[in-house]
């Protein structure tokens, strides 16, 4: 069973700033199948990236990601006061099929 | 524009059943798969099931398995999730959601409440 592994836990940081958020999987992540959504309290998950480094409709390019096989990357160049949120990768492939990380809190210092 | 909107959520005792609705519009339903997730209060998320988009494969954690059913009806748009067996463990806000690129989940619908209590 393929576990995802988010850190750090919590990333306080101000507006301006760059955040890099981590996420490391148990075992090699099939095709890059790895994907980071971003949820602010109260409501549903939006999808960022997909395939690891692929922005989805809309996404402002401040968001990037990277990585491949365990190892994967979020990364916000300038933070906007609206990034400040709970992000969480997601992987498919290994049982369970899809997983997703236990998520990393970016919150203002 | 792309919608989902859910139904079907609420209070219910343990061992008890529920069964959830999902209502798709602006895209070709029955192009997609779609999922169920969920999230306990506070808590992170958790996968639910995937059913494929013309309903031949349905995939499920490990925790619903046995209990849980996905099912799609692509005349009517719509994807359920019927809940047998209910536990305490399985509150938490359900959200559907369209499987999108690269095994994305693409689009998600505000989420439904489900509380198993007694």
């Amino acid at each position: 069973e393929i576990v995802l592994t988010q850190s750090p836990g919590t990333l306080s940081l101000s507006p301006g700033e760059r955040a890099t958020l981590s996420c490391r999987a148990s075992q090699s992540v099939s095709g890059n199948y790895l994907a980071w959504y971003q949820q602010k309290p109260g409501q549903a998950p939006r999808l960022l990236i997909y395939g690891a480094s692929n922005r989805a409709t809309g996404i402002p390019d401040r968001f990037s990601g990277s990585g491949s096989g365990a190892d994967f990357t979020l990364t916000i160049s300038r933070l906007e006061p609206e990034d400040f949120a709970v992000y969480y990768c997601q992987q498919y492939g290994s049982s369970p099929l899809f997983t997703f990380g236990p998520g990393t809190k970016v919150d203002i210092k | 524009q792309v919608q989902l909107v859910e139904s079907g959520g609420g209070v219910v005792q343990p061992g008890r059943s529920l069964r959830l609705s999902c209502a798709a519009t602006g895209f070709t339903f029955s192009s997609y798969g779609m999922h169920w997730v969920r999230q306990a209060p506070g808590k992170g998320l958790e996968w639910v099931a995937v059913i494929w988009y013309d309903g031949s494969n349905k995939y499920y954690a490990d925790s619903v398995k046995g209990r849980f059913t996905i099912s799609r009806d692509n005349s009517k748009n719509t994807v359920n999730l019927q809940m047998n067996s209910l536990r305490v463990e399985d509150t938490a806000v359900y959200f559907c959601a369209r499987l999108g690129r690269l095994w994305s989940l693409d689009y998600w619908a505000q989420g439904t409440l489900v509380t198993v209590s007694s």
